[in-house]
């Protein structure tokens, strides 16, 4: 079966450091990934995704994620946080033949000034 | 163009009842899926819809739990004699198609409250 772990409940960081949050997956096949973000009150936006084109993957609001199949990992990362990027961030893996998504349990982002 | 949406957006209701939760999808997406996010199982997945069809109810937490779809569109969950348990926000999302890899549409969720 599938899984998600995203490491770390919550992260903090000061406005224009580096955002790195992490993700590891298991599956038994190459895996669809994705990240998503949920804004307070708000449904879940998508970032990005893999889906095997490039193992380095650029999405909105200047994130990116590398996928790198000996780690198992799918590291979410944006170079410059803004006060603009705190939020709960989701990390999801989808088996190719499967749409459904099962979720890592979040890791809540805080940007302090 | 309009989004998935979803109603009531809040929803308080007493131990023992039934409730509907409703979901609108993104007009043409085929596909249709129901998550549950709790704060003790986090995001969790319930059910998928291709067109009016749900082939597998085994994300459904208990029989309590049914859902149905009609005209490829509007999609309904209902959960019979509510329990505490149950509170939760339930989100709903779409895709064009049910194929891995592609993007699902998420909706802003019903918070339920059971009292």
């Amino acid at each position: 079966a599938q899984s998600v772990t995203q490491l770390g409940s919550h992260v903090s960081v000061s406005e224009g450091a580096l955002v790195l949050l992490r993700c590891n997956y298991s599956s038994s096949v190459p895996p669809y990934l994705f990240w998503y973000v949920q804004y307070p009150n708000q449904g879940l936006q998508l970032l990005l995704k893999y889906t095997s084109a490039a193992t380095l993957v650029k999405g909105i609001n200047g994130f990116e994620a590398e996928f790198k199949k000996s780690e198992t990992s799918f590291h979410l990362t944006k170079p410059s946080a803004h006060m603009s990027d705190a939020a709960e961030y989701f990390c999801a893996v989808s088996d190719t033949g499967y749409s459904t998504l099962t979720f890592g349990k979040g890791t809540m982002l805080l940007v302090s000034p | 163009g309009a989004g998935v949406s979803q109603s009531p957006s809040n929803k308080v209701t007493e131990k023992g009842k039934d409730v509907e939760l409703r979901c609108d999808p993104i007009s043409g997406h085929t596909a249709l899926y129901w998550y549950r996010q709790s704060l003790g199982q986090g995001l969790e997945f319930l059910i998928y819809f291709q067109g009016n069809s749900a082939p597998d109810k085994s994300g459904l937490p208990s029989d309590r739990f049914s859902a149905e779809r009609t005209g490829g569109s509007v999609s309904t969950l209902t959960i019979q004699r509510t329990q505490q348990e149950d509170s939760a926000v339930y989100l709903c999302a779409s895709s064009l198609v049910l194929v891995a890899g592609v993007e699902q549409f998420f909706g802003p969720g019903t918070r339920l409250t059971v009292l």
